[in-house]
């Protein structure tokens, strides 16, 4: 069973616009919750989490919201640029049942030149 | 510091033999995964140790899988005999307790 969903494989956008990827996730115990960035042949890079007590993080381009009634959380990067070409993966954990993640299974974004 | 070092990048064997990963995790990481990546899919957790404890192994193949963490640091991760069904990417990654998990590069296997 998929608890963390990520229903958008692929997504393109213009330089300069808007990149917004999505996550749905299905547990009411996870309280933390992160985005890692994959590039071919590496391994995810941590990129930037929220603690369920907040409903927004940022840190420079990066913004990840963070809806629990939803259960529902974003990632918003602006602008976008071709180096964030990229596999965005949204991840979650309950620390109270320990360090254990639950991965989505990836969008694929394109930033177009 | 130094990142999750992961050994070898690259593997390529017949069918039926044996291969063996290597993970080196973050100085002071309590907490050591290894996951496995298939195409188009997240990785999704093979075995978790808190320091030498195996405390989530329900997803590892027993029947030919076995990885072992000795003196908490270190892990190795063993395939015996592997299928063709196994190729796929290996990833380590390590944590402490309120952190992110991160992650190494990744072992590429392919059998073939």
């Amino acid at each position: 069973d998929q608890q963390v969903k990520q229903n958008s494989p692929s997504l393109s956008v213009q330089e300069g616009r808007i990149s917004i990827l999505n996550c749905d996730y299905t547990n009411s115990m996870f309280d933390y919750f992160l985005w890692y960035k994959k590039y071919p042949a590496e391994g995810p890079t941590f990129l930037i989490s929220i603690s369920s007590i907040k409903d927004k993080n940022e840190d420079g381009r990066f913004t990840v919201f963070l809806n629990k009634s939803a259960k529902h959380l974003s990632l918003h990067i602006v602008p976008s640029q071709p180096g964030d070409s990229a596999v965005y993966f949204c991840a979650a954990t309950a620390w109270g049942t320990g360090n254990q993640f639950y991965f989505g299974t990836g969008t694929s974004l394109t930033v177009i030149p | 510091e130094a990142g999750v070092v992961q050994s070898p990048r690259y593997k390529i064997i017949e069918k039926k033999q044996p291969v063996a990963f290597w993970c080196n995790p973050i100085s002071g990481h309590n907490t050591l995964y290894w996951y496995l990546q298939n195409l188009g899919q997240g990785p999704e957790l093979l075995i978790r140790y808190e320091n030498e404890e195996a405390v989530d192994d329900s997803q590892l193949p027993k029947d030919r899988f076995s990885a072992e963490r000795l003196k908490g640091v270190d892990s190795t991760l063993k395939i015996q005999p592997a299928e063709l069904g196994d190729s796929a990417v290996y990833l380590c990654a390590s944590s402490s307790q309120g952190t992110a998990a991160f992650f190494g590069q990744g072992t590429r296997l392919t059998v073939v």
